[in-house]
């Protein structure tokens, strides 16, 4: 168990709609790291938060956004959903920004789209 | 742009045998490199990292992991494999660009222990 907390286990939803996929990091992680895991894209950086603040952006789409909460809980919410937005989303913490701090994963949220 | 490639798709290994698993990268500076395992329905989990020092990385579960420069490659092994150790594996490089701290993933590697 990585500490990393995400929910749902499971989300499934139609075209058009929204979601929002919730993550607690690890006890005294200030950085919060989103991925998307999917078949044909493998597994794509989303977006890092950092105590509260946006800090890199990777391939976000623009339908997505995320933010991370005064208590470090981050939400990813995803809008317009579209068939192809169906992956495994992950969430990652560690304890700061700097280079050598291993990110530690949760066990994934699986959306599907229908 | 920082990248890693993992050429196989697939590494079958018999129980008891040596394995390995490849990987080589493309980084502007040092590399600071990652080897992460995902059993099925699972999050990954952080099998070990080379940062500096010393070639040899020692991580979990008995893995360990060769660090060598000249041939851009941190290739993942274990002397022994377990069937138990089946599972997709990845490795991944830190990408500096913009200052930030995120990681840049391989494609994959599943890694087949057959008893």
């Amino acid at each position: 168990d990585s500490g990393v907390t995400q929910t749902p286990k499971h989300l499934i939803t139609a075209t058009g709609q929204r979601v929002t996929l919730r993550c607690s990091p690890r006890s005294g992680d200030l950085s919060v790291y989103w991925y998307q895991q999917s078949l044909d894209q493998g597994l794509q950086f989303l977006i890092q938060y950092y105590n509260g603040e946006e800090r890199a952006k990777g391939n976000i789409l623009e339908r997505f956004s995320a933010q991370q909460f005064p208590d470090l809980h981050s939400e990813l919410n995803l809008s317009s959903l579209e068939l192809g937005d169906s992956a495994l989303y992950f969430c990652a913490s560690s304890a700061g920004q700097g280079d050598s701090y291993e990110q530690y994963f949760g066990p994934g949220t699986r959306l599907t789209v229908t | 742009a920082q990248s890693v490639a993992q050429p196989e798709d697939q590494v079958n290994v018999a129980e008891g045998n040596p394995l390995t698993v490849k990987c080589t990268y493309s980084v502007s500076g040092n590399p600071y490199l990652f080897w992460y395992v995902q059993y099925p329905n699972r999050g990954l989990q952080f099998l070990l990292k080379y940062i500096t020092g010393d070639n040899l990385v020692k991580g979990s579960y008995g893995f360990e992991a060769e660090f060598k420069k000249s041939q851009t490659s941190f290739h993942l092994k274990k002397p022994s494999a377990l069937v138990s150790d089946s599972a997709l594996y990845f490795c991944a490089v830190r990408d500096k660009t913009g200052g930030y701290n995120k990681l840049i993933f391989g494609a994959g590697t599943r890694l087949a222990v057959h008893p």
